[in-house]
C-alpha cells in the first residue's frame, strides 16, 4: 500500500506553546488528508478533513482557531496545536487519500503522541 | 447520531480458537466499509475493504468479513487466531450520508493467549 509519513512520532512541550505535526504522502498525490485524535483506549475521532488548496472543515466541536491545518501541497498537510494546555495531549492520526471518490482507500500515518507539560 | 458500533470492546481467547468480532452501522445509503487492526505500537493498518459486489471479503492474515446490508453489518471473522493477531480491531464506514469522511467504531481489544 501507499505510504504516510506522519512527523514528529512524539513530542512533549510546555503548556502555551505550539506544535506542528507534519503528514507526507511519500508516494502519492494526497487530494485528501484526514486528521484523527484518538485518546487512551478510545476510538478515532476525526476532527478535521482537508483538501489541498482548500480550507480544513472541521468537526462540530473541534476549534479551529486552537488545531490549525494546512494543505498547501498534494504532498504535505500540517496539524499545529496553538497555546497547547495539558488537556491536548493526546495521539494525532492522519490518513490520506488519492482521490475525492467514496471508494478511494485512505492511508494512515503512524501518529504523534503529543503531551503536554 | 449516525454511528459505528462494535460491540465488544476487549475479547480473550486462546491460540487456535475461532474470532468474531461484530460492526454494525447505521447510514442509509451507499457505504464503504473497513476494517483496521492496529498492533501494539504500530500505525493502522487496512484488513479488508468492501466496496461492492461479493459481500464476503476476504483480507490479510486470514481474515474476511461479510456486508449484510439487511443487518447493517460488517463483521470480521478469523477460523483460527493466532497470538500474533493480538491488537486492537477497528471498523469503519465512508458513507456517502455522512460527506464521505470515513467514521470509526470503538474498537475491539484483541488478546490471544499463546
Amino acid at each position: 500500500g501507499a505510504v504516510v509519513s506522519q512527523h514528529p512520532s512524539r513530542v512533549i512541550c510546555k503548556s502555551g506553546t505550539s506544535v506542528k505535526i507534519e503528514c507526507r504522502s511519500l508516494d502519492f498525490q494526497a487530494t485528501t488528508m484526514f486528521w484523527y485524535r484518538q485518546f487512551p483506549k478510545k476510538s478515532l475521532m476525526l476532527m478535521a478533513t482537508s483538501n489541498e488548496g482548500s480550507k480544513a472543515t472541521y468537526e462540530q466541536g473541534v476549534e479551529k482557531d486552537k488545531f490549525l491545518i494546512n494543505h498547501a501541497s498534494l504532498t504535505l498537510s500540517t496539524l499545529t496545536v496553538t497555546s497547547a494546555h495539558p488537556e491536548d495531549s493526546s495521539f494525532y492520526i492522519c490518513s490520506a487519500r488519492e482521490g475525492a471518490r467514496m471508494n478511494t482507500e485512505a492511508f494512515f500515518g503512524q501518529g504523534t503522541r503529543l503531551t503536554v507539560v | 447520531a449516525q454511528s459505528v458500533s462494535q460491540h465488544n470492546h476487549h475479547v480473550i481467547l486462546s491460540e487456535a480458537a475461532s474470532l468474531e468480532l461484530g460492526c454494525n452501522y447505521s447510514y442509509g445509503g451507499t457505504v464503504n466499509l473497513f476494517w483496521y487492526v492496529q498492533y501494539p505500537g504500530q500505525h493502522l493498518q487496512l484488513l479488508l475493504k468492501y466496496f461492492s459486489g461479493d459481500p464476503l471479503v476476504k483480507g490479510i492474515k486470514g481474515f474476511e468479513a461479510e456486508f449484510i446490508k439487511s443487518k447493517f453489518s460488517f463483521n470480521l471473522r478469523k477460523p483460527s487466531v493466532q497470538w500474533s493477531d493480538t491488537a486492537e480491531y477497528f471498523c469503519a464506514v465512508n458513507a456517502r450520508a455522512a460527506g464521505n469522511k470515513l467514521t470509526f467504531g470503538g474498537g475491539t481489544r484483541v488478546l490471544v493467549k499463546p
